[in-house]
């Protein structure tokens, strides 16, 4: 089992500039999340889905998109990148709540850089 | 809006220090505490999961209690070693609803 996995690892934008960042998992989870991460701010929620073409805004959704066409996958979209968007971003996958009290598994991260 | 407050942000201590975290989070409509520890350049790994007030979980010279009645949590590692060094999150959830994650503890073990 490869667990959670992430591409691309590393990014550098320009302002303005789009890009997917694409999440995979094979533990058959049903629920998948898109965190960002900040010095001294933990974990934000972006987005998450409760199943195969469900989609629901987090804590930050604003400035991204995501689609969920797969129970597999769970891809973020950034239309248009701004430098307040530079951030390690991380997937993450769990069971449905309720199981295991929705432990989630996380993916290694990806690095995003807006200049 | 729910708030997850962990503290220290940052902690240094020697090998061999046994050293402790706290985590706070609303004590209405509990359901579970998470803790995490996540090393640099990895990807966060679960460490405990607890439900109950009065919870206690360990794992090696790590430690966790839980008091859903006041709202927190403590974290212990006894004897640290540089191993340890990770910053440790803790989540907390109400039932049918998404991690709330703190801020961390930054944790650095020196020989």
């Amino acid at each position: 089992n490869a667990g959670v996995t992430q591409t691309p690892k590393f990014r550098v934008l320009k302002t303005g500039q789009s890009m997917t960042l694409l999440c995979a998992q094979d533990m058959n989870h049903e629920y998948m999340y898109w965190y960002r991460q900040d010095p001294g701010m933990g974990l934000r929620l972006i987005h998450y889905s409760v199943g195969e073409g469900t989609t629901a805004k987090g804590e930050v959704p604003d400035g991204y998109n995501v689609s969920r066409l797969k129970k597999q996958n769970f891809l973020l979209g950034l239309e248009s990148a701004a430098p307040s968007q530079t951030s390690v971003y991380f997937c993450a996958s769990s069971y449905p709540s309720g199981a295991v009290y929705n432990e989630q598994f996380f993916g290694p991260g990806t690095r995003l850089t807006v200049l | 809006i729910l708030n997850v407050e962990q503290s220290p942000q940052s902690l240094h201590v020697q090998e061999g220090d046994s050293t402790n975290f706290t985590c706070s989070f609303p004590s209405s409509n509990f359901y579970a505490l998470h803790w995490y520890r996540w090393e640099t350049a990895k990807s966060p790994e679960a460490l405990f999961v607890m439900t109950l007030n009065g919870d206690e979980k360990k794992k090696g010279r790590i430690s966790a209690t839980l008091n859903t009645k006041e709202g927190y949590s403590y974290l212990y590692i006894k004897g640290s070693q540089p191993e340890d060094s990770a910053t440790y999150l803790c989540a907390f959830t109400r039932p049918g609803g998404k991690l709330i994650f703190g801020q961390g503890t930054e944790l650095s073990v020196k020989p």
